[in-house]
């Protein structure tokens, strides 16, 4: 049963413009969230996190939100650049294990 | 910077071989963790360990075996490789048990069962 949602398989963007990356959770649990980026044939890489006593991070053009009581979180990018071109996963963490979604694939048009 | 590495890229192996992937991690992190990526299933635990020696089961741990003989080296064994088994394989490390600390990744090994 997968804890962790991505439910947009896909997202395409305006250079310039804001992407915003959903991400939900079930387990209510979790204290810790992160999303990763991934290029095709690397690993993925750490973007940024947020704990759960927190409802907001940022980190140059990227911010994550967290809302707790509706369980979900979200990524936003300002301003979208084509070399932001990836799959985004979310991830949650509960003790020692990582929860990934299932990623979305971000495009972002020159 | 950590550093996860992965043995190889790129393997084809052939169908009922015993396949080993492994993953060396030059940051004494604790936690070691294997994962395969699926399109459409994103990453999906197969094991991870805490602790030398000490291994658990991730969601889908069949057909798969673990060994951590050493903090940082954790080897996957495909005991007898299947075609289902294709897939693109993740190490990862972390710091510590407990929240607050990300995973690192490796490159990713390719794996081609035919």
């Amino acid at each position: 049963d997968q804890q962790v949602k991505q439910n947009s398989p896909s997202l395409s963007v305006q250079e310039g413009r804001i992407s915003i990356l959903n991400c939900d959770y079930t387990n209510s649990m979790f204290d810790y969230f992160l999303w990763y980026k991934k290029y095709p044939a690397e690993g993925p890489t750490f973007l940024i996190s947020i704990s759960s006593i927190k409802d907001k991070n940022e980190d140059g053009r990227f911010t994550v939100f967290l809302n707790k009581s509706a369980k979900h979180l979200s990524l936003h990018i300002v301003p979208s650049q084509p070399g932001d071109s990836a799959v985004y996963f979310c991830a949650a963490s509960e003790v020692d294990q990582f929860y990934f979604g299932t990623g979305t694939s971000l495009t972002v048009i020159p | 910077d950590v550093k996860v590495t992965q043995s190889s890229r790129y393997l084809v192996k052939r169908t009922g071989e015993k396949v080993f992937l492994e993953c060396v991690q030059d940051m004494d992190h604790e936690n070691m963790f294997w994962y395969r990526q699926d399109p459409g299933l994103g990453l999906r635990l197969i094991y991870f360990s805490y602790d030398v020696k000490m291994k658990e089961k991730g969601d889908i741990p069949e057909g798969y075996s673990v060994s951590r003989e050493k903090k940082e080296r954790f080897s996957l064994i495909l005991e007898s490789a299947s075609t289902n088994q294709t897939s693109m394989y993740l190490c990862a490390s972390s710091l510590r048990r407990g929240g607050d600390t990300e995973a690192f990744f490796g490159q990713g090994t390719r794996l081609t069962v035919v």
